[in-house]
Order: structure tokens, then sequence, then C-alpha cells
């Protein structure tokens, strides 16, 4: 059965401070991977997705993940974290053909603090 | 530009009475629809999707129905709730055959 995990329900870092956000996923086909973002009183936004090709796929504000099969993982990073980043961080997958279906992880909650 | 909105923005319910939330999408035709539905602490999962008007994919049952009655509108019902069915309603959005959703604000929704 396909999932998604993130392990980590909540991370605190310093602003300026490197970030990695890790996700993990289970599916036997080809894997169609997101990263979405929910600000405070705002509806999730997309960051960035990966399909195939280069593992490292770059997003929005800064942000980039990498896939990498042998692991089942996509993680999300970001080399300097600025406050405006603290927000609840979504890794989705997309199973099977014509993005009809979509495994959320629990979402990890970011603190960026000053 | 394209909306989405979702209605109520929150409701409190008895056990056994039944429910109707709304999502309607305005300034794109013919979009991919879509519910979900998070528990307190739980991970989205997505309940229903819906490709045209009519037409409504199952994807999780939880005593609960789906339709798309308008190209904008998807609607969510039951006509008896439980308990289990409080949580966190997001409908979202997507071109045709897109990879990319547009949620709504979402619905709360306590049965008690």
């Amino acid at each position: 059965a396909q999932s998604v995990t993130q392990p980590d329900a909540r991370v605190t870092v310093s602003e300026g401070a490197s970030l990695q956000l890790r996700c993990k996923y289970s599916y036997s086909g080809t894997p169609y991977l997101f990263w979405y973002v929910q600000y405070p009183r705002q509806g999730l936004q997309l960051l960035l997705k990966y399909y195939s090709g280069d593992p490292v796929v770059q997003g929005v504000n800064g942000f980039e993940a990498e896939f990498s099969k042998s692991n089942s993982s996509f993680h999300l990073r970001k080399a300097s974290v600025h406050w405006s980043d603290s927000a609840v961080y979504f890794c989705v997958l997309s199973a099977g053909t014509g993005y009809q279906n979509f495994y959320f992880g629990k979402g990890t909650s970011l603190t960026v603090i000053p | 530009a394209q909306t989405i909105h979702q209605w109520p923005v929150a409701e409190i319910k008895a056990v056994g009475s039944p429910l109707s939330l709304g999502c309607t999408i305005k300034g794109k035709s013919s979009p991919n629809l879509y519910w979900y539905w998070q528990a307190t602490g739980g991970t989205l999962q997505q309940l229903f999707y819906s490709i045209t008007v009519g037409q409504v994919e199952s994807v999780v049952q939880l005593n609960l129905s789906a339709s798309r009655p308008k190209d904008d509108q998807f609607i969510l019902s039951t006509e008896k709730l439980l308990l289990s069915h409080s949580g966190f309603y997001l409908c979202a959005w997507s071109l045709p055959g897109g990879d990319t959703q547009y949620f709504g604000p979402g619905t709360r929704l306590l049965v008690l």
C-alpha cells in the first residue's frame, strides 16, 4: 500500500541556519512527489514537485528537495531559513496515472526562532 | 483569477444529524476536484475525486458521499453523522490532467 512518512512532527531551527525536513514514501511504482506548505491562516500551497530526471528539484523561496529511489526518500532542504518560513510542510505522493490519487504525510511543523 | 470557496467555515453538529459541505471553484472550467479529510492529529486523507460533472470516484469509505452537480461545485454529505466524522475537510482543484492542486481554506467539523 502507498504511504508517506514524515518522521519529525515538529522542528525548531534558528534563523539563518540550514534546514532539512525528512520524507519517506512507500510505493512500488513510479512516484510523483510534492512538497506543500501551509503558512499560518492560509491554504496549502505548492513548494516544488518531482517527476523524473535530475533528483534535485528547485522550488520557491530557496527550497529544494532531493529524490532518492534507493532510500525511497524526498527530503526538503533550505540553506538559510528565515522567520517567515515558519509553517507546516507536507510531503505528498501521487500514485498511479492521471494525478487522481494523492497520499499525504502527517506534516512537519517548522518554527524558526530569531 | 481562480478562487475556491468552502462553506461553512466551521460547524458543530449532533451525532445522527445530516451534513452537507460545499466547495465552489470560480474562474476555471472543467477542473478536477478533490475532497480531503483530516482527523485531529491525523493525516490528510483523500476521500473523493471528480474529473467531470456527475462523475465522482471514492477513494476512502467513511460513510460519506460526494456529488458534483455543476462543473464548479463539489458537495460532501451524509445523512447520519458519526463522532468519527469530526475533523478538518479540505477541497482542492487542479487542471484536467494537472499535477498541482489548489486548496480551499477548509471546513472544521465537530460532531457531538
